[in-house]
Parts: structure tokens; sequence; C-alpha cells
């Protein structure tokens, strides 16, 4: 399968401050890139849905100017959680979606970052 | 917006047995897609159906994309040990402009019992 990778793998900072997330899609163009959360024993948690050159469309309850996603590139999107704090703790998965048109087309996931918050 | 329906939440197997696993939705979805997700991890692509169906097989592992395009369901045949895991169906609908929505269930818990 396609490649997705996603740096860092785990991260700890302290509150207050932002971290940045990066998705990369390694051998292919991702023109739809998507940022999920997913807490202990849970599902995955959609937060935004990110085009190339546009502007990410955010699910109900996620607050855009905390969660800051830039898709500048059909191979990079990145996600900026801004003056963190510990309940932002979590682990953070993006996806990047393979065109092939709307018969083929296939969603491969990063390895995902653990966000600890102190 | 669309919701999947993933059953059941969990599974308790003897190593050796089948599994079946399903998905269903009131949305009409383009693609179906089985992830699995170890601890830790990002979910790994299992299996992909495009059509309506559709009958696919990953060694083990056989898929079906249902002919009405609402459901779908995973089997695992002969199960092991390292079948542990959470299993993930998604729906993935073409929403215009080049732009996709993937949905996610729930997520079925596997557990095997050697």
């Amino acid at each position: 399968g396609a490649v997705v990778s996603q740096h860092p793998s785990w991260v700890i900072c302290k509150s207050g401050t932002s971290v940045k997330i990066e998705c990369r899609s390694l051998d292919f163009q991702a023109t739809t890139m998507f940022w999920y959360r997913q807490f202990p024993k849970q599902s995955l948690m959609l937060m935004a849905t990110s085009n190339e050159g546009s502007k990410a469309t955010y699910e109900q309850g996620v607050e855009k100017d905390k969660f800051l996603i830039n898709h500048a590139s059909l191979t990079l999107s990145t996600l900026t959680v801004t003056s963190a704090h510990p309940e932002d703790s979590s682990f953070y998965i993006c996806s990047a979606s393979r065109p092939g048109g709307w018969l083929s087309t296939e969603a491969f996931f990063g390895q995902g970052t653990r966000l600890t918050v102190v | 917006g669309q919701q999947l329906n993933q059953s059941p939440q969990s599974m308790f197997i003897q190593e050796g047995e089948d599994v079946s696993m399903n998905c269903t939705s009131s949305s009409i979805f383009n693609t179906w897609l089985w992830y699995k997700q170890d601890p830790g991890e990002g979910p790994v692509l299992l299996i992909a159906l495009y059509k309506a169906g559709e009958l696919t097989s990953n060694g083990r592992l056989t898929a079906q994309f249902g002919i009405t395009r609402k459901d779908s369901f995973l089997n695992i045949s002969a199960s092991i040990p390292s079948d542990v895991g959470i299993y993930f169906c998604a729906g993935l609908a073409y929403s215009g402009a080049g732009s996709y929505q993937l949905t996610f269930g729930k997520g079925t818990k596997l557990s095997v019992i050697p």
C-alpha cells in the first residue's frame, strides 16, 4: 500500500505551548487529508478534512483556532495544536486519500502522534 | 452526517475459530475499507472494496461490498493470536470537486484466546 508518514510519533510539551504535527504522503499526491483524534479504547474521531489549497473543513465541536490545519501542498498537511493544555493530550492520526477516481480511491493512515501535555 | 454502525463492539474467540463483523449505514458509499489497528499504531488498510456485490480476499480475510452499497462485512477464518486488535470499517463517499468524505465505524475489538 501507499505510505503516509506522520511526524513526530511522540511528543511531550508544556501547557501553553504549541505543537505542530506533520503528515506526508510519500509516494502519492493526496488531494484530501483527514485529521483524527483517538482517545484510549475508542474509535477515531474526525476533527477536520483538508483539501489542498483550501481551508480545512472542521467537524462540529472542533475549535479551528485551536487546531490549525494547513494543507499547502499535495504531499503535506500540518496540524498545529495551539496553546496546548493537558486535556489536549491524545493520539492524533492523519489519513490521506489516494485518488483513483471515485471507483478506486483509498485512504491510508500515518502511524499516529502521541501528544502529552504536562 | 453519515454514520456507520459497526458490530459487534467486541469479540472473544478461541484460536482457530472464524470471525465475522459487519458495518451498516443509511447512506450509500462509493468505497468500503477495512482496517486493523494495533495499540499505539495507526490503522492499516486490510481490504478495499469498490463495487457493489464485490467479494475480495486477502489471505484469511474476506470482505464483501453489500449490493445496496450501504453495508459490508469482514470475515477472518481460522483466527490466530496475531489477529488481536481493533478492526474498523470505513466508508468513502465522493463529495464533489475532487473531495472525499471518510466515515468510520466505532470498531470491533477482537481478542483471541490461545
